[in-house]
């Protein structure tokens, strides 16, 4: 399809257990965004890329969350050594253009991550 | 410190009538500001936006309304109609941020009764 599209859509992980979460970005799309949201709450910032730097990354809550966009095109939020308190959907966005440009961000159904 | 917040967690509305959904910031650096619309087990989708040089913007029958000094906006639906029944979100973005992240409300859930 032509929409962002995120795999795998429910991930269950014991605690302690690394998981990788795969967002793949409507196509030609510059910018690529990751949120997390909790249960009963809107979407929270975790981090940006325009094409493979990210230039933010002031919203992953800790140094187990790493994400990567090594070709500018789809990217990995690896989440290390799991706690419980990472349960969420974690969406990942993407919109046309970089920098300062008001455009809209399209969103993926996300991944609902449980940790056990 | 919510920057963004949605006071209603809920909202009722009879089919054919007009639903106004409410949305308060704090940070006076917000500069374009959007709508989303969320079904269960799906991401947001986008609705509408407004950039902050405009106090109007208008898509069909949704109308986004934005009040700088009160920095309030607000989205009407009209008229309303079962299929708008989900969680609408109101964000914002600061154009000082490098990517223009979105900040948003915690949602009010919609329902329009037939």
């Amino acid at each position: 399809g032509a929409g962002v599209s995120q795999s795998p859509r429910y991930k269950v992980a014991k605690r302690g257990q690394d998981v990788a979460l795969r967002c793949d970005p409507i196509s030609g799309h510059v910018s690529l965004f990751w949120y997390q949201q909790a249960l009963g709450q809107g979407p929270e910032f975790l981090t940006y890329f325009q094409n493979e730097a990210q230039l933010d990354k002031s919203g992953l809550p800790s140094d187990r969350f790493f994400a990567e966009r090594p070709e500018g095109s789809v990217s990995t939020l690896k989440i290390q050594r799991t706690q419980q308190e990472d349960s969420a959907v974690y969406l990942c966005a993407s919109s046309s253009l970089g920098g300062r440009s008001n455009q809209p961000q399209h969103f993926g159904d996300g991944t609902r991550l449980s940790i056990l | 410190d919510q920057q963004v917040k949605q006071n209603s967690p809920s909202l009722s509305v009879q089919e054919g009538r007009i639903s106004i959904l409410n949305c308060d910031y704090t940070n006076s650096m917000f500069d374009y500001f959007l709508w989303y619309k969320k079904y269960p087990a799906e991401g947001p989708t986008f609705l509408i936006s407004i950039s902050s040089i405009k106090d109007k913007n208008e898509d069909g029958r949704f109308t986004v309304f934005l009040n700088k000094s009160a920095k309030h906006l607000s989205l009407h639906i009209v008229p309303s109609q079962p299929g708008d029944s989900a969680v609408y979100f109101c964000a914002a973005s600061d154009d000082s941020n490098a990517g223009n992240m979105l900040t948003f409300g915690g949602g009010t859930r919609l329902m329009v009764k037939p």
